[in-house]
């Protein structure tokens, strides 16, 4: 129950598309949804996050869709750029057990081509 | 302003030994976390300490130890070093309970 399982593990897209990676869950309590960036040898960087009382938001080229219901939430990468290229990973935290707890997915290695 | 700070970058190790990891959290966070990131896999969480207490442990064996100091940053040592404890250690600060910044981590390696 206290897993996050994202996919897939890895993407390759052509520079201008979209990035599309997806992350489920099972735990109802979480109730905070992060999504971080990280480039080889360097720390993780918080990107975005949602909460489940809003479906979707945007910053940039970058968009959480959240499927309450359905347990699932997702991260779009608009106008993908070679820069963009690095290992992204989802995270999900809430519930008395997980004070402060973020537990995150397996990561999702993006490679976008000039 | 300075982010999150942990020295050193990298250590070396015998196995047996003890290690002492240092991270420094952004001014005015009061909460520090700290996780273990294996190669090719997501961090996984180890403690979590707010205006130092502990507030939250993960499943990792008590060789595994931290604290927090009154300017808020925090140590993690890790005693009877094993090979599989070669990793990322990721520290993390974080002014509201959720939101957590991260460090660029420590490299241990234990041989």
């Amino acid at each position: 129950q206290q897993q996050v399982k994202q996919s897939p593990q890895s993407l390759i897209v052509q520079k201008g598309g979209i990035s599309i990676i997806n992350c489920a869950y099972e735990n109802t309590a979480f109730d905070y949804f992060p999504w971080y960036q990280q480039f080889p040898g360097k720390g993780p960087a918080l990107l975005i996050a949602i909460r489940p009382d809003v479906s979707e938001k945007k910053e940039g080229r970058f968009t959480i869709s959240f499927n309450k219901s359905a347990k699932q939430f997702s991260l779009h990468i608009m106008d993908s750029q070679p820069g963009d290229s690095a290992t992204y990973f989802c995270a999900a935290s809430g519930g008395s057990s997980n004070t402060g707890k973020l537990i995150f997915g397996q990561g999702t290695t993006l490679q976008v081509k000039p | 302003d300075a982010g999150v700070t942990q020295s050193p970058t990298h250590l070396i190790k015998t196995r047996g030994q003890h290690v002492t990891l240092r991270c420094s959290p952004i001014s005015g966070h009061k909460s520090v976390s700290w996780y273990q990131q294996v190669l090719g896999q997501g961090p996984q969480f180890i403690f979590q300490y707010y205006e130092k207490e502990e507030r939250g442990r993960g499943n990792f064996p008590d060789r595994f130890s931290a604290r927090q100091f009154p300017n808020y940053s925090s140590e993690l040592n890790v005693n009877a070093l094993l090979l599989g404890d070669s990793a990322l250690y990721l520290c993390a600060s974080s002014g509201q309970v959720d939101e957590q910044y991260f460090g660029p981590g420590t490299r241990l390696t234990v041989t």
